[in-house]
């Protein structure tokens, strides 16, 4: 079955920092990929996405590339900012599937300090 | 354009009573999902509805009904809760290449 592996959180990062928070996933064929983020008490949002290999996604200078041969989903971002402080969820959707259901990783709560 | 709503924001139920999760969007999107959401467990798919008047079971559908009423709503019904239920409740619809989710709604079966 499909599955999305993140790293083990907490995350604490001081302002400015790089992050990296990795994501693996098991699927078959080619699936699409997806970061969100869930900012404290509210729901998810679409933060990137990559549907073919070698992708890149970015959007508020996060990115992240889609890699098949590792077959992972890493985002980064060069300098985070307290703002950036939520949970991220690393997620798939099949490859062709009949409806397009959302396989999510466990998620990652980021804390980013001033 | 208010994206998903999701009602009521939050619940407070006993064991083995019954409420239903509402959930609207107006983004015309054919599919809708629910999940919950499970501290260290991520997002699971309850059920979900490519189209009006279809619906199917998620990976974790035990205890739940749903109803697609219409192409914009579709609720979620807890017949008899259980504190097993406790959980956070979230709405999405879309396709393959983006989903929208609601705000949520949090519920305490004590």
């Amino acid at each position: 079955g499909n599955s999305v592996t993140q790293m083990e959180g907490p995350v604490t990062l001081s302002e400015e920092a790089f992050l990296t928070i990795n994501c693996t996933y098991t699927a078959t064929g080619y699936p699409s990929l997806f970061w969100y983020v869930q900012y404290p008490g509210e729901g998810l949002q679409l933060l990137l996405k990559a549907t073919k290999a070698d992708d890149k996604g970015s959007n508020k200078g996060f990115e992240a590339t889609y890699r098949k041969e590792t077959t992972s989903f890493h985002l980064e971002k060069g300098s985070v900012q307290v703002s950036d402080s939520a949970v991220y969820f690393c997620a798939l959707i099949p490859r062709g599937g009949a409806n397009s259901k959302l396989t999510f990783g466990k998620g990652i709560t980021l804390s980013v300090r001033p | 354009n208010a994206g998903v709503t999701q009602t009521p924001k939050f619940q407070v139920l006993k064991t083995g009573q019954s409420m239903t999760l509402q959930c609207a969007q107006d983004m015309n999107h054919n599919s809708m999902y629910w999940y919950r959401q499970d501290p260290g467990m991520g997002l699971r798919l309850i059920y979900y509805s490519a189209s009006e008047g279809t619906t199917d079971k998620g990976e974790v559908p035990n205890g739940y009904n749903v109803s697609r009423l219409n192409k914009r709503e579709f609720s979620l019904r807890l017949e008899s809760a259980a504190p097993s239920q406790t959980s956070v409740y979230f709405c999405a619809s879309g396709g393959s290449e983006t989903q929208y989710f609601g705000p949520g709604t949090r519920l305490l079966v004590l």
